[in-house]
């Protein structure tokens, strides 16, 4: 799988958007950006995935530069709830449970008051 | 709730206690994993189970031996620890479509926090 680079740190003002940049520059053509956030002593939670087209759910929305070799979650207005470490990962889509999701250090996400 | 149940949330052993972390998914996934989470360092994944089948042990030592019975149940025994087995463990599962060998985004339970005196 590709690696990934998420800066360490950032922060944000509570109700501000919140733009999480991730950087996958050695990312190869089957391989799609998986989102996901892990609040503090909890397991980590899905948030978003796409390939190359830009994504957007309830919780986020996932811009994929047209290259791929950068993407950016955003969360259109930050809660303190929002507050975690949040992991970009580049992997298949298949491969069954050999296909591991491997996660890095990921961005710590401080929403400010 | 996101579907995948750890018992016991938290766990407080000596070295020389024998124990077992225990997970449940009723989400119908058919693939589960165990992954170690200690301070300050990304999750490592430990063990990963398709069809109940171990497919991957990423050089876990033996005093950790997982058990998956059936594909719904995860468990992990537990004995002879050391203190820096002191983390949080945490329990996930995917769905693989099989035929295609599509894999769904990961559940996380919400970890079991054992701390080894």
């Amino acid at each position: 799988d590709a690696k990934t680079t998420q800066p360490t740190s950032m922060d944000c003002a509570e109700g501000r958007a919140a733009n999480l940049p991730c950087n996958h520059s050695t990312i190869s053509g089957n391989e799609y950006v998986y989102w996901y956030r892990q609040i503090h002593s909890q397991g980590p939670q899905y948030i978003i995935h796409g390939l190359k087209n830009n994504e957007t759910n309830e919780m986020a929305s996932l811009i994929i530069t047209e290259d791929r070799k950068s993407s950016t979650l955003i969360l259109p207005h930050a809660t303190l709830r929002d507050t975690a470490v949040y992991y970009c990962i580049v992997r298949l889509p298949y491969g069954g449970a050999t296909n591991k999701l491997i996660f890095g250090t990921g961005t710590l996400l401080a929403v400010q008051p | 709730e996101t579907g995948v149940t750890q018992t016991p949330r938290h766990l407080v052993m000596g070295m020389t206690n024998k124990k077992s972390l225990k997970c449940e998914q009723h989400l119908g996934h058919n693939a589960m994993y165990w992954y170690k989470q200690s301070a300050k360092k990304p999750l490592e994944l430990m063990f990963v189970y398709s069809l109940e089948e171990r497919v991957e042990n990423n050089s876990v030592p033996s005093r950790f031996s997982p058990e998956c019975p059936n594909s719904s149940h995860l468990f992990l025994h537990l004995h002879t620890l050391q203190p820096e087995d002191s983390a949080l463990y945490l329990c996930a599962s995917s769905l693989g479509t099989p035929g295609t060998g599509r894999v769904s985004g990961y559940t996380f339970g919400s970890g079991t926090r054992l701390t080894v005196v």
